[in-house]
């Protein structure tokens, strides 16, 4: 079936840093979406991407939908504390509403 | 308004008992998924439910697992015959209905099976 995989497993940076990660599937998606989750919490929606070669913001959140439509990117600008936590990327399986998670990012900003 | 709602938010059980799980969607939310995280893992799909039927069931790890939905509502989560390997975070969530990509998630119920 399809898999998302992400890059990198962790991250720790310095506040004020700005942040790069991305998803890859062997398989095309047609909507790619990127969650943040905290700790002891569920996942939350940050970015939704539609359209091969999209690129949204979402305040120092950008994300792009990747042309292949087997990849996408997700940028933070500026990183603070609060940005801690695992960001997944996600997406329907096709034709379905089953929905693919990757297997995230651990990001820690060192303030 | 309130958010999903799932309890109980901790379950601590004996291998081989039955739990039961609940989830409380947002109201007028017609799409409710479960999905399972293990430690340190991404989110496994179970199931979904539109209204009160399951079109896939596909996600469910085995015979043990069921779901059902009532009402359009309340959604309950069984495992029968707990196994060790069955420890998660069980998420639930909701979107206003099928194909709405934003789905707004529970906090999870942390199952431990000892």
């Amino acid at each position: 079936g399809q898999q998302l995989n992400q890059s990198p497993q962790s991250m720790f940076i310095q506040e004020g840093e700005d942040v790069s990660m991305n998803c890859t599937s062997s398989s095309i998606f047609n909507t790619w979406l990127w969650y943040k989750q905290e700790p002891g919490e569920g996942p939350v929606l940050l970015i939704a991407l539609y359209k091969a070669g999209e690129l949204t913001s979402n305040g120092r959140l950008t994300a792009q939908f990747g042309i292949t439509r087997k990849d996408s990117f997700l940028n933070i600008s500026a990183s603070i504390p609060s940005d801690v936590g695992i960001y997944f990327c996600a997406g329907p399986n096709s034709g379905t509403y089953k929905y693919i998670f990757g297997t995230g990012t651990r990001l820690k900003v060192l303030a | 308004g309130a958010g999903v709602s799932q309890s109980p938010s901790n379950k601590v059980t004996e291998k081989g008992k039955d739990v039961e799980l609940r989830c409380d969607p947002i109201s007028g939310h017609t799409a409710l998924y479960w999905y399972r995280q293990s430690l340190g893992q991404g989110l496994e799909f179970l199931i979904y439910f539109q209204g009160n039927s399951a079109p896939d069931k596909s996600g469910l790890p085995s015979d043990r697992f069921s779901a059902e939905r009532t009402g359009g509502s309340v959604s309950t989560l069984t495992i029968q015959r707990t196994q060790q390997e069955d420890s998660a975070v069980y998420l639930c969530a909701s979107s206003l209905g099928p194909g709405d990509n934003e789905q707004f998630f529970g906090p999870g119920t942390r199952l431990t099976v000892l």
